[in-house]
């Protein structure tokens, strides 16, 4: 495998599943993201891991619980999720180093998310 | 604070035709630009990114873009159109909270559809 990888690529879960998502980097880099994209709005960061460490959570309910065990994977759990959560969710990583220099985020496949 | 707006959510042009997709930024730092594609199906792939080098960027599939600071504006353009470039576009400005470190997060514009028309 090469690049960033997302599993499943499809999920169709009622709203009290709990399910997770998966995200494998083998880029060797040490920041990951979790994006929600939603048709017809821009692109939603939900949480960001620098160093395996959670440095942002933008306000997303708590029904969105995300881990980071090291550095190459990212999940994000789900628990009694509503109608609206349905979207494509996107894992991205990249290569974070000091000052303003800046690497560009590489992106998963995706995973579309369908909550009945 | 850095932000980015996409001028025209929808672009049709006929194949062959200048391809033309507008981004224009707000930062009271010198930024960094980044334009990506996202096919049906698909994760954003980077199409290319200006660091503040040479303020004509070219990128894959024969995209280029072009950095105006006098315009706030980091366009991508294409010669030629192909059918194969019908995508979603976005362009992005990374963030930075004191001008010397960056915080590793990216803005994104709304994005751009293209359709390439026969």
């Amino acid at each position: 495998e090469t690049g960033v990888t997302q599993t499943p690529r499809h999920l169709v879960m009622g709203m009290t599943n709990k399910k997770s998502l998966k995200c494998e980097q083998h880029l060797g880099h040490n920041a990951m993201y979790w994006y929600k994209q939603s048709a017809k709005k821009p692109l939603e960061l939900m949480f960001v891991y620098n160093f395996k460490e959670q440095t942002e959570n933008n306000s997303v309910p708590s029904r969105f619980s995300p881990e980071c065990p090291n550095s190459s994977h990212l999940f994000l759990h789900l628990h009694t999720l509503q109608p609206e959560d349905s979207a494509l969710y996107l894992c991205a990583s990249t290569k974070r180093s000091g000052g303003r220099a800046v690497d560009e985020q590489y992106f998963g496949p995706g995973t579309r998310l369908t909550v009945t | 604070a850095q932000s980015v707006t996409q001028l025209g959510s929808h672009v049709s042009v006929s194949e062959g035709a200048l391809v033309l997709l507008r981004c224009n930024y707000s930062s009271s730092v010198p930024p960094y630009l980044f334009w990506y594609v996202q096919y049906p199906n698909q994760g954003l792939q980077l199409l290319l990114k200006y660091t503040s080098a040479a303020t004509l960027v070219k990128g894959i599939n024969g995209f280029e873009a072009e950095f105006k600071k006098s315009e706030t504006s980091f366009h991508l353009t294409k010669p030629s159109a192909h059918m194969s470039d019908a995508a979603e576009y976005f362009c992005a400005v990374s963030t930075t909270l004191d001008g010397s470190s960056n915080t590793g997060k990216l803005i994104f514009g709304q994005g751009t559809t293209l359709q390439v028309k026969p």
